[in-house]
């Protein structure tokens, strides 16, 4: 079982920059994908994108290219998710989580990090 | 990509058994790469079946998963208060970023 430790919450500002990150530990990071998923408020889950860790092949939600950069830095086992310019609507919980390569289920979760954009 | 369909809303008493049904297309759940996840309230989702129809384990045997054609379902047999939480079915899909969920269904126990 691999643990996922997600950073904490934030309140920013619409045009404020944020990076959230999620930490794994328990397991070896090279060979996983590390999924993004939004949750608004009271909505239904999304996913947002999805970054090999290992081999850096990122395939991302379509309608967020340019609004969201997803990354990883397989030496601290961190994956990241960032906003150049939040805006209001980008406020709702992230979560990441965790599926082998070769694999199509999403066993591990982090607990998940509320962002509220608000002036 | 849109989301998969599934029901908004299904209850049951204690004891009953209740199926979710979750459809999509060739492109998603024709693949057979369908999972379920089950959330409660402000919690993170939990792997309740993987595969259309493998229970991970530690996963009750009251929950079980199958597939017909483009629609999935997730069966809970022996309904338990602890059961109600809204359920997502998840695809492997063709379309970037390769997985789409469902629209939810909440499981309210009577």
């Amino acid at each position: 079982e691999v643990q996922l430790v997600q950073s904490g919450a934030e309140v920013k500002k619409p045009g404020e920059s944020l990076k959230i990150s999620c930490k794994a530990s328990g397991h070896k990071f090279a060979n996983y994908w590390i999924g993004w998923v939004r949750q608004m408020p009271g909505q239904g889950l999304e996913w947002m994108g999805i970054i090999h860790v290992g081999e850096s092949d990122i395939r991302s939600r379509p309608s967020l290219q340019g609004q969201v950069t997803i990354s990883a830095d397989k030496s601290i086992s961190t994956a990241y998710l960032q906003w150049s310019s939040l805006r209001a609507p980008d406020t709702g919980v992230y979560f990441c989580a965790i599926c082998a390569h070769g694999s199509s289920d999403w066993p591990d979760w982090g607990q998940g990090t509320l962002v509220t954009v608000s002036s | 990509q849109s989301a998969l369909t599934q029901p908004a809303s299904v209850s049951g008493s204690p004891g009953q058994s209740i199926s979710i049904s979750c459809t999509g297309s060739s492109s998603d759940v024709g693949h057979n790469f369908v999972s379920w996840y089950q959330q409660h309230p402000g919690k993170a989702p939990k792997l309740m079946i993987y595969d259309v129809s493998n229970r991970p384990s530690g996963i009750s045997y009251r929950f079980s998963g199958s597939k017909s054609g483009n629609t999935a379902s997730l069966t809970i047999s022996g309904l338990q208060a602890e059961d109600e939480a809204d359920y997502y079915c998840n695809s492997y899909t063709t379309i970037a970023p390769n997985y789409v969920f469902g629209t939810g269904t909440k499981v309210t126990v009577l």
